[in-house]
């Protein structure tokens, strides 16, 4: 089946520590990102690769890194300086500026 | 920074009447696209208008786009209580490959 794959479906981080949250495609899409929605919110852009070993900052960047080491994949890591983490955590990817195909969804809490 | 704004925050309908909902946003576009998203799930592309496009049509979808208001509105037809999600508009830059959420419209059909 092509989609795109997001793992873990529920994460706890505890207090000082790094978590990183896996995204995995068989489209072949050029374009990966991710994006945080908080409760009853829309989606905000934390960073976004267009090709692979290249990735730009989204508008919510700080306390998250990501790698594109392949174009398969673009995992987020959750770092110690965020510090108000929960949320829930959307990985997409497309063709260039066409339609986003979205996983679904890492839900992220605090212990 | 949030581009489309989404209105109304959440409406309510019963089932066989029509829904309509409305997304503006700010700056200049190539296109402007909906997703639906179910509860704590991934979201899900619907439609996709370009910016030379004035209407759309997608089974019981309709989609128009003004850009000289700088704004579109998604008519969801003959509803039915499986349409119960929220609705997302997302505007994709001329120059660039990201796309920009609104807040989306909480959309409750009673059956």
């Amino acid at each position: 089946d092509g989609g795109i794959t997001q793992s873990p479906k529920y994460l706890f981080r505890k207090e000082g520590q790094n978590v990183t949250l896996s995204c995995e495609q068989n489209l072949n899409h050029d374009a990966m990102y991710w994006y945080r929605q908080d409760p009853g919110q829309g989606l905000r852009l934390i960073y976004y690769s267009q090709i692979v070993n290249d990735f730009q900052k989204g508008d919510i960047a700080e306390g998250y890194s990501v790698s594109r080491e392949k174009k398969e994949s673009f995992p987020l890591t959750v770092t110690s300086a965020q510090k108000n983490p929960t949320a829930f955590y959307l990985c997409a990817s497309s063709a260039y500026n066409e339609k986003l195909f979205f996983g679904s969804g890492t839900q992220l809490s605090v212990l | 920074s949030q581009q489309g704004e989404e209105d109304p925050q959440a409406l309510s309908i019963q089932e066989g009447e029509n829904a309509t909902m409305n997304c503006s946003y700010k700056t200049s576009i190539n296109n402007l696209q909906w997703y639906r998203q179910n509860s704590g799930r991934g979201l899900v592309h619907l439609i996709l208008i370009r910016s030379n496009e004035r209407e759309k049509h997608s089974g019981r979808l309709r989609v128009t786009l003004d850009t000289s208001k700088k704004s579109s509105s998604l008519l969801i037809t003959a509803s039915r209580a499986a349409d119960t999600a929220s609705y997302f508009c997302a505007t994709g830059e001329t120059s660039g490959s990201r796309l920009t959420f609104g807040e989306g419209t909480q959309l409750t059909v009673n059956p």
